[in-house]
């Protein structure tokens, strides 16, 4: 019941297109959702976060939406980039406390 | 330097060797954790220090040694590891707070292997 599963392990997309990284919890009391990116030689860096209390958070060309009744949440990446290929991690936690429960991780590679 | 250091950057030892992990975070954060990151896996949440106190030791082996001298510094010592302890070691900092604690910031990792 503490897992995240992240889906899918890796990712190819075209320069330009759309990447759709999805994420499913079970633990109803999660209430804090952000997404990790992480270059190779890097350690992962907050990306963007969600709570469940609204649906979709935009940053720019990121976006999270988030589905509280089928505990889902998914990060699109719209017009992707090169500059856009790394790792990304969604997590889950529960009252913004320190125990993130993280995903396995996306290998995103964007083709130019 | 700014936001979170690790050094050394790559570690390779012995089964019996004894080191140390180094992480300073420069972002005046009151909490400091180790994970450890392996390939397909999630990260995994070693130990959380909160104000210098230990607040969570998550069935780490004993050969995994956890010191935090003050809230800039965060240590790991190491001892007797196994080859399964290969893995990319990362510290972490965030500032604790009564609405709770988000933003982890990470540094780059310790790639540690043991032969």
């Amino acid at each position: 019941q503490q897992q995240v599963k992240q889906s899918p392990q890796s990712l190819i997309v075209q320069k330009g297109g759309i990447s759709i990284i999805n994420c499913a919890y079970e633990n109803t009391a999660f209430d804090y959702f952000p997404w990790y990116q992480q270059f190779p030689g890097k350690g992962p860096a907050l990306l963007i976060a969600i709570r469940p209390d609204v649906s979709e958070k935009k940053e720019g060309r990121f976006t999270i939406s988030f589905n509280k009744s089928a505990k889902q949440f998914s990060l699109h990446i719209m017009d992707s980039q090169p500059g856009d290929s790394a790792t990304y991690f969604c997590a889950a936690s529960i009252g913004g406390t320190y125990k993130y429960i993280f995903g396995t991780g996306t290998r995103l590679k964007v083709l130019a | 330097e700014t936001g979170v250091t690790q050094t050394p950057r790559h570690l390779v030892m012995g089964m019996t060797n004894k080191k140390s992990l180094k992480c300073e975070q420069h972002l005046g954060h009151n909490a400091m954790y180790w994970y450890k990151q392996s390939a397909k896996k999630p990260l995994e949440l070693m130990f959380v220090y909160s104000l210098e106190e230990r607040v969570e030791n998550n069935s780490v082996p004993s050969r995994f040694s956890p010191e935090c001298p003050n809230s800039s510094h965060l240590f790991l010592h190491l001892h007797t590891l196994q080859p399964e302890d290969s893995a990319l070691y990362l510290c972490a900092s965030s500032q604790d707070g009564l609405a709770g604690v988000y933003e982890q910031f990470f540094g780059p990792g310790t790639r540690l292997t043991v032969l």
